[in-house]
């Protein structure tokens, strides 16, 4: 298995509608992180998180939320999905600060 | 914030080439990584590298880190190498990714 598991790979919804992507870990890693990847823009960071108890907004959380329900689990919302969220997400983990992060491999979502 | 710059953006070699990825970044720095994304999107963290050399298979890295960069060296490269090299430094919260360098080898 997988050391970060992201689910679902892919899918495709409307425009309006809520979908959850979801994430978990066996790395035991504390910190998780949710990014999305768009051509030509990079990675950029949506939400992190370095325990249960704590969640921080990253550089572009506006329309997005998140939860995290155990060490292992850190799933994202998409309350209202619009056309621009279309994009590569992915999870990842880290142990310490400055430390090797591993990702998901990705949910690709498409909003129609 | 910490700026990284990726060398070359794009190459092209031919199966059995060796090539030379250059990653410099503006500031001091203790935690330089190398990732691979695949063809299908997948990152693979390949190395974890804040200073000196470390070797996997036909792939090794390079950080002097008092001289601000890196490089990621591909010996014998295959087309299972194609792709996107991203270097990148994490700071308290976050990986600051360099633009890449796209690899392409052909059969």
């Amino acid at each position: 298995d997988a050391d970060v598991t992201q689910t679902p790979r892919n899918r495709i919804t409307k425009t309006g509608k809520r979908i959850m992507l979801e994430c978990s870990q066996t790395k035991g890693h504390d910190r998780m992180y949710w990014y999305r990847q768009d051509p030509g823009l990079g990675l950029r960071l949506i939400y992190y998180s370095f325990d249960v108890k704590d969640i921080n907004k990253g550089e572009i959380s506006d329309g997005y939320s998140v939860s995290r329900q155990a060490q292992a689990k850190f799933s994202l919302s998409l309350e209202s999905a619009i056309p621009n969220q279309t994009a590569l997400y992915f999870c990842a983990t880290s142990d310490l600060p400055g430390g090797a992060y591993t990702f998901g491999s990705g949910t690709r979502l498409t909003v129609v | 914030g910490i700026q990284v710059e990726q060398s070359p953006p794009d190459l092209i070699l031919q199966e059995g080439a060796n090539s030379t990825l250059r990653c410099n970044f503006s500031d001091s720095v203790n935690n330089l990584q190398w990732f691979h994304q695949n063809p299908w999107g997948q990152l693979i963290n390949l190395f974890y590298i804040p200073s000196g050399t470390k070797q996997n298979g036909r792939l090794s890295a390079t950080t002097v880190a008092t001289e601000r960069y890196s490089l990621l060296y591909i010996s014998s490269s295959q087309t299972t190498d194609s792709g996107v090299y991203f270097c990148a430094v994490s700071g308290y919260s976050t990986l600051t990714f360099g633009k890449g360098t796209m690899l392409l080898v052909s059969p």
